[in-house]
Protein backbone atom coordinates (compact mmCIF):
# COMPACT_ATOMS: atom_id res chain seq x y z
CA UNK A 1 0.00 0.00 0.00
CA UNK A 2 1.36 3.71 -0.69
CA UNK A 3 0.75 6.03 2.12
CA UNK A 4 2.27 9.90 2.48
CA UNK A 5 2.74 10.79 6.57
CA UNK A 6 3.27 14.23 7.63
CA UNK A 7 3.83 14.36 11.62
CA UNK A 8 4.02 18.40 12.24
CA UNK A 9 0.11 19.65 11.86
CA UNK A 10 1.91 23.09 12.77
CA UNK A 11 5.44 24.84 12.84
CA UNK A 12 6.05 28.30 13.59
CA UNK A 13 9.10 30.40 12.24
CA UNK A 14 10.64 33.71 12.16
CA UNK A 15 10.80 36.17 9.16
CA UNK A 16 14.39 35.47 7.29
CA UNK A 17 14.56 31.87 9.06
CA UNK A 18 14.83 28.69 7.32
CA UNK A 19 12.19 26.26 8.10
CA UNK A 20 12.08 22.14 6.84
CA UNK A 21 8.80 20.31 6.48
CA UNK A 22 8.74 16.54 6.99
CA UNK A 23 7.44 14.43 5.01
CA UNK A 24 7.58 10.66 4.67
CA UNK A 25 6.31 8.09 2.43
CA UNK A 26 5.90 4.44 1.58
CA UNK A 27 5.61 2.28 -1.42
CA UNK A 28 6.84 -0.34 -2.79
CA UNK A 29 7.38 0.56 -6.68
CA UNK A 30 10.93 1.74 -7.26
CA UNK A 31 8.90 4.64 -10.05
CA UNK A 32 7.12 7.13 -8.39
CA UNK A 33 7.21 10.80 -8.20
CA UNK A 34 6.94 13.04 -5.13
CA UNK A 35 5.49 16.58 -4.89
CA UNK A 36 5.00 19.71 -2.40
CA UNK A 37 2.13 22.03 -2.84
CA UNK A 38 1.25 25.41 -1.10
CA UNK A 39 -2.28 25.99 0.02
CA UNK A 40 -3.02 29.47 0.97
CA UNK A 41 -6.00 30.29 2.97
CA UNK A 42 -7.85 30.93 -0.63
CA UNK A 43 -7.71 27.38 -1.02
CA UNK A 44 -5.61 27.18 -4.43
CA UNK A 45 -3.45 24.61 -4.57
CA UNK A 46 -0.20 25.91 -5.82
CA UNK A 47 2.49 23.68 -7.45
CA UNK A 48 5.88 24.17 -5.26
CA UNK A 49 8.79 20.78 -6.31
CA UNK A 50 8.79 17.69 -7.87
CA UNK A 51 11.36 15.13 -7.21
CA UNK A 52 11.35 11.83 -9.34
CA UNK A 53 12.47 8.60 -7.61
CA UNK A 54 15.25 8.35 -9.99
CA UNK A 55 16.57 11.70 -10.19
CA UNK A 56 20.20 11.75 -8.19
CA UNK A 57 20.27 15.36 -7.28
CA UNK A 58 17.69 17.48 -4.73
CA UNK A 59 15.17 18.99 -6.67
CA UNK A 60 15.57 23.06 -6.04
CA UNK A 61 12.88 25.99 -6.97
CA UNK A 62 14.18 29.50 -5.51
CA UNK A 63 13.45 29.10 -2.07
CA UNK A 64 12.21 25.65 -2.04
CA UNK A 65 13.94 22.68 -2.24
CA UNK A 66 13.18 19.14 -1.52
CA UNK A 67 16.01 17.01 0.90
CA UNK A 68 15.12 13.83 -0.80
CA UNK A 69 16.84 10.37 0.76
CA UNK A 70 15.38 7.71 -0.91
CA UNK A 71 16.54 5.19 1.70
CA UNK A 72 14.81 6.65 5.02
CA UNK A 73 11.86 7.28 2.10
CA UNK A 74 11.36 10.85 3.32
CA UNK A 75 10.90 14.01 0.73
CA UNK A 76 11.26 17.01 3.57
CA UNK A 77 10.53 20.81 1.92
CA UNK A 78 13.31 23.45 2.99
CA UNK A 79 11.89 26.84 2.63
CA UNK A 80 14.65 28.92 2.87
CA UNK A 81 14.45 32.73 3.94
CA UNK A 82 11.06 32.89 4.65
CA UNK A 83 8.65 35.10 4.33
CA UNK A 84 5.12 36.47 5.44
CA UNK A 85 3.83 35.08 2.44
CA UNK A 86 4.79 31.61 2.90
CA UNK A 87 1.91 31.20 6.26
CA UNK A 88 0.21 28.60 4.68
CA UNK A 89 -0.74 24.78 4.76
CA UNK A 90 1.45 22.80 2.72
CA UNK A 91 0.79 19.28 1.36
CA UNK A 92 3.47 16.59 0.45
CA UNK A 93 1.88 14.12 -2.22
CA UNK A 94 3.42 11.16 -3.84
CA UNK A 95 2.18 9.48 -7.41
CA UNK A 96 3.25 5.97 -8.11
CA UNK A 97 0.81 4.36 -11.17
CA UNK A 98 -2.36 6.30 -9.64
CA UNK A 99 -3.87 9.48 -8.79
CA UNK A 100 -1.24 11.58 -6.65
CA UNK A 101 -1.99 10.66 -2.85
CA UNK A 102 -1.66 13.53 -0.27
CA UNK A 103 -0.51 13.79 3.38
CA UNK A 104 -2.72 15.54 6.22
CA UNK A 105 -0.66 18.91 5.97
CA UNK A 106 1.44 21.27 7.68
CA UNK A 107 0.41 24.61 8.43
CA UNK A 108 3.20 26.98 8.56
CA UNK A 109 3.42 30.38 10.23
CA UNK A 110 5.52 32.73 9.40
CA UNK A 111 6.35 35.39 12.44
CA UNK A 112 7.31 39.08 11.82
CA UNK B 1 -0.29 29.03 -21.05
CA UNK B 2 -4.13 28.25 -19.81
CA UNK B 3 -3.91 26.70 -16.28
CA UNK B 4 -6.46 24.31 -15.20
CA UNK B 5 -9.96 25.89 -14.86
CA UNK B 6 -12.78 25.10 -12.53
CA UNK B 7 -16.12 26.05 -12.88
CA UNK B 8 -18.56 27.55 -11.15
CA UNK B 9 -16.48 28.84 -8.46
CA UNK B 10 -19.26 28.76 -5.73
CA UNK B 11 -22.25 26.12 -6.09
CA UNK B 12 -24.95 26.48 -3.14
CA UNK B 13 -27.54 23.87 -3.44
CA UNK B 14 -30.52 22.13 -1.44
CA UNK B 15 -29.94 18.71 -0.25
CA UNK B 16 -31.16 16.39 -2.18
CA UNK B 17 -30.65 17.94 -5.17
CA UNK B 18 -27.86 17.17 -7.96
CA UNK B 19 -24.89 19.20 -8.57
CA UNK B 20 -22.49 19.11 -11.45
CA UNK B 21 -18.70 20.56 -11.55
CA UNK B 22 -17.05 21.19 -14.43
CA UNK B 23 -12.86 21.05 -14.94
CA UNK B 24 -10.61 22.09 -18.07
CA UNK B 25 -7.34 20.68 -18.15
CA UNK B 26 -4.00 22.11 -18.84
CA UNK B 27 -3.58 22.17 -23.27
CA UNK B 28 -1.73 18.66 -23.23
CA UNK B 29 -2.72 16.79 -20.36
CA UNK B 30 -4.65 13.79 -20.85
CA UNK B 31 -5.22 12.95 -17.10
CA UNK B 32 -7.92 14.11 -14.81
CA UNK B 33 -8.39 13.98 -10.78
CA UNK B 34 -10.94 15.08 -9.11
CA UNK B 35 -10.38 15.85 -5.32
CA UNK B 36 -12.54 16.24 -2.18
CA UNK B 37 -11.40 19.00 0.85
CA UNK B 38 -13.60 19.26 3.43
CA UNK B 39 -12.74 22.41 5.70
CA UNK B 40 -10.03 22.26 7.48
CA UNK B 41 -9.13 18.84 6.75
CA UNK B 42 -6.62 17.25 3.98
CA UNK B 43 -7.52 16.25 0.28
CA UNK B 44 -9.72 12.68 -0.61
CA UNK B 45 -9.19 10.99 -3.86
CA UNK B 46 -12.07 11.01 -5.89
CA UNK B 47 -11.82 10.00 -9.73
CA UNK B 48 -8.83 9.75 -11.99
CA UNK B 49 -9.76 10.30 -15.62
CA UNK B 50 -7.37 9.27 -18.71
CA UNK B 51 -8.36 9.06 -22.29
CA UNK B 52 -12.34 9.24 -21.93
CA UNK B 53 -11.57 6.25 -19.35
CA UNK B 54 -12.45 6.02 -15.69
CA UNK B 55 -9.08 4.69 -14.28
CA UNK B 56 -9.58 4.70 -10.64
CA UNK B 57 -11.48 5.68 -8.29
CA UNK B 58 -11.54 6.17 -4.33
CA UNK B 59 -13.94 5.29 -1.38
CA UNK B 60 -17.14 7.43 -2.17
CA UNK B 61 -20.06 6.10 -2.96
CA UNK B 62 -21.40 5.92 -6.28
CA UNK B 63 -23.92 9.19 -6.17
CA UNK B 64 -20.38 10.60 -6.78
CA UNK B 65 -20.01 9.94 -10.74
CA UNK B 66 -17.99 11.81 -13.62
CA UNK B 67 -16.93 11.82 -17.27
CA UNK B 68 -13.96 12.80 -19.53
CA UNK B 69 -14.96 14.45 -22.59
CA UNK B 70 -12.99 13.91 -26.00
CA UNK B 71 -11.28 17.42 -25.71
CA UNK B 72 -10.09 15.72 -22.11
CA UNK B 73 -12.34 17.98 -20.37
CA UNK B 74 -14.19 16.68 -17.25
CA UNK B 75 -17.67 16.84 -15.32
CA UNK B 76 -18.16 15.93 -11.93
CA UNK B 77 -21.31 14.99 -10.70
CA UNK B 78 -22.85 14.43 -7.44
CA UNK B 79 -26.01 13.33 -7.15
CA UNK B 80 -28.75 13.58 -4.13
CA UNK B 81 -26.57 15.67 -1.75
CA UNK B 82 -26.20 15.66 1.60
CA UNK B 83 -25.15 18.29 3.90
CA UNK B 84 -21.67 16.45 4.65
CA UNK B 85 -21.01 16.84 0.80
CA UNK B 86 -20.17 20.79 1.16
CA UNK B 87 -16.58 21.24 0.84
CA UNK B 88 -14.31 22.63 -1.67
CA UNK B 89 -13.97 20.39 -4.75
CA UNK B 90 -10.12 20.45 -6.65
CA UNK B 91 -9.52 19.29 -9.69
CA UNK B 92 -5.93 18.79 -11.23
CA UNK B 93 -4.38 17.51 -14.52
CA UNK B 94 -1.12 16.07 -15.20
CA UNK B 95 0.36 13.91 -18.39
CA UNK B 96 -0.20 10.42 -18.54
CA UNK B 97 1.88 8.52 -16.17
CA UNK B 98 5.10 10.53 -17.21
CA UNK B 99 7.20 12.67 -14.41
CA UNK B 100 6.62 16.03 -13.16
CA UNK B 101 3.71 17.20 -11.06
CA UNK B 102 -0.08 17.80 -11.12
CA UNK B 103 -1.65 21.33 -11.07
CA UNK B 104 -5.04 22.06 -9.44
CA UNK B 105 -7.70 24.48 -10.60
CA UNK B 106 -9.00 27.10 -7.67
CA UNK B 107 -11.57 24.81 -6.87
CA UNK B 108 -15.56 24.89 -6.62
CA UNK B 109 -16.99 25.37 -3.32
CA UNK B 110 -20.11 23.79 -2.65
CA UNK B 111 -22.16 24.32 -0.07
CA UNK B 112 -25.57 22.11 0.79
CA UNK B 113 -28.32 23.76 2.99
Amino acid sequence: AQKITQTQPGMFVQEKEAVTLDCTYDTSDPSYGLFWYKQPSSGEMIFLIYQGSYDQQNATEGRYSLNFQKARKSANLVISASQLGDSAMYFCAMRVSSAPIFGTGTRLKVLA
Amino acid sequence: EAGVTQSPTHLIKTRGQQATLRCSPISGHTSVYWYQQALGLGLQFLLWYDEGEERNRGNFPPRFSGRQFPNYSSELNVNALELEDSALYLCASSFYLVGGGAFFGQGTRLTVV
